[in-house]
């Protein structure tokens, strides 16, 4: 089955840098990625999402790129804000089945 | 808006006892799914449904079992509590051929003494 690698753990920036988060999936017949972000005592909710057949998709300050050779996928934000920070998860979803594969998330940490 | 709805926010219980956490949403979704959260493991599926009456076993399955009587309910049950299943239980729903749009509910923190 398929197997979603997510790193970092934790990222510590300072308010309007940028943050990346790096994903990797096993399977090269995923076709759909998305991204969650879920805040502190919160729900996740879906923030952005790729398909296998664009290289990148931007939503104001945060950005999506895949390379499918490479199988590995990351979520960009830039000009980070403190309401940024939340724990962020990356997913694929599993080829011939209607479920997604979570990596293990990243804690990011926005300061003034 | 879209809401699922999880019956219990936190439960305790103890070692062996049989637990029901209850989820509905009110979207008409085909698509229900159970997911537990533990810190440093993320999100890990423990079943899902695609339809009334069918479900279909996660990543992690053992120990617990499920039953969706109607669209709207999905329920997951612990037949016998133990420890190491004290977690944070998330419920989720979304359309057919949409399920990377999942909506979750708020979570059932369980802690099992």
């Amino acid at each position: 089955g398929e197997n979603v690698e997510q790193h970092p753990s934790t990222l510590s920036v300072q308010e309007g840098d940028s943050a990346v988060i790096k994903c990797t999936y096993s399977d090269s017949a995923s076709n759909y990625f998305p991204w969650y972000k879920q805040e502190l005592g919160k729900r996740p909710q879906l923030i952005i999402d790729i398909r296998s057949n664009v290289g990148e998709k931007k939503d104001q300050r945060i950005a999506v790129t895949l390379n499918k050779t490479a199988k590995h996928f990351s979520l960009h934000i830039t000009e980070t804000q403190p309401e940024d920070s939340a724990v962020y998860f990356c997913a694929a979803e599993e080829a011939g089945f209607q479920k997604l594969v979570f990596g293990t998330g990243t804690r990011l940490l926005v300061s003034p | 808006d879209v809401k699922v709805t999880q019956s219990s926010r936190y439960l305790v219980k103890r070692t062996g006892e049989k637990v029901f956490l209850e989820c509905v949403q009110d979207m008409d979704h085909e698509n229900m799914f159970w997911y537990r959260q533990d810190p440093g493991l993320g999100l890990r599926l423990i079943y899902f449904s695609y339809d009334v009456k069918m479900k279909e076993k996660g990543d992690i399955p053992e120990g617990y079992s499920v039953s969706r009587e109607k669209k709207e309910r999905f329920s997951l049950i612990l037949e016998s509590a133990s420890t190491n299943q004290t977690s944070m239980y998330l419920c989720a729903s979304s359309f057919p051929g949409r399920t990377g749009e999942l909506f979750f509910g708020e979570g059932s923190r369980l802690t099992v003494l």
